[in-house]
C-alpha cells in the first residue's frame, strides 16, 4: 500500500483558503486519495476522496496532480472550526475490507 | 437516531479486568472497524469485520476479541485489561463498496490502572 508525506504542521489566517498539501509518489493506479480530519477529542471524520479527477463537495476541494504523485485538499474559507489534524491516505480500491492506514498528519491552526 | 455510537464513552478499569466497548451502528453497513489512538502512534487498525460472523485481525490485534453476530454491533473486549491498553478506543463503519468512506464514533476513553 502506498504511503503518504505530509508537513507536520501548518497555520492558516480566518477567512483565507487553506491548502494542504500531501505527497504519495508510490500511489497504485487504482488507489484513492482520502482525506479525513480529526478535531480535537473527537472521532475522525471523512472530507472528500478522489481517484483521478479533481473532487469538490461542500466542505472542500481535492486537486490530485496529473501524475497522481501528490494532492492538495483545500479548504476555501478556512474558520476556527478548521483547527484540525487533517490526514491524507491512500487505500486500496479493492472490494474487501477497506483498511485506513493513518499517519500522523498535518496539524492545521486557524488562526483569527 | 442514525449514526455510529459507542458506550460506554469513558471507562475506568483495573489490570487483569475483562472489559467490552460497544460499538452500535444504524445504516446497515458490511464493514466495521475497531481503532485505537494513543500519542505518538496515531490511529491503529485493532480489528475489522467484512460482515457478520467475519472478522480479521488489523495491526495491533493482541490482547483484545471481537465478535460479530449482528450487522449492526460490533463489541471489542479486553479479555484482561493491561496498563498499555489505556488509550481511546473509535469505531468505524463503512459500506462494501471500492472508493467508500468511513464513519467513525465518537470514542471510548479507556483507562487502566
Amino acid at each position: 500500500d502506498a504511503k503518504t508525506t505530509q508537513p507536520p504542521s501548518m497555520d492558516c489566517a480566518e477567512g483565507r483558503a487553506a491548502n494542504l498539501p500531501c505527497n504519495h509518489s508510490t500511489i497504485s493506479g487504482n488507489e484513492y486519495v482520502y482525506w479525513y480530519r480529526q478535531i480535537h477529542s473527537q472521532g475522525p471524520q471523512y472530507i472528500i476522496h478522489g481517484l483521478k479527477n479533481n473532487e469538490t463537495n461542500e466542505m472542500a476541494s481535492l486537486i490530485i496532480t496529473e501524475d497522481r504523485k501528490s494532492s492538495t485538499l483545500i479548504l476555501p474559507h478556512a474558520t476556527l472550526r478548521d483547527t484540525a489534524v487533517y490526514y491524507c491516505i491512500v487505500s486500496p480500491a479493492r472490494n474487501e475490507a477497506q483498511k485506513l492506514v493513518f499517519g500522523q498528519g498535518t496539524r492545521l491552526t486557524i488562526n483569527p | 437516531d442514525a449514526g455510529i455510537t459507542q458506550s460506554p464513552r469513558y471507562k475506568i478499569t483495573e489490570t487483569g479486568r475483562q472489559v467490552t466497548l460497544m460499538c452500535h451502528q444504524t445504516w446497515s453497513h458490511s464493514y466495521m472497524f475497531w481503532y485505537r489512538q494513543d500519542l505518538g502512534h496515531g490511529l491503529r487498525l485493532i480489528y475489522y469485520s467484512a460482515a457478520a460472523d467475519i472478522t480479521d485481525k488489523g495491526e495491533v490485534p493482541d490482547g483484545y476479541v471481537v465478535s460479530r453476530s449482528k450487522t449492526e454491533n460490533f463489541p471489542l473486549t479486553l479479555e484482561s485489561a493491561t496498563r498499555s491498553q489505556t488509550s481511546v478506543y473509535f469505531c468505524a463503519s463503512g459500506p462494501r463498496r471500492d472508493g467508500e468512506t468511513q464513519y467513525f464514533g465518537p470514542g471510548t476513553r479507556l483507562l487502566v490502572l
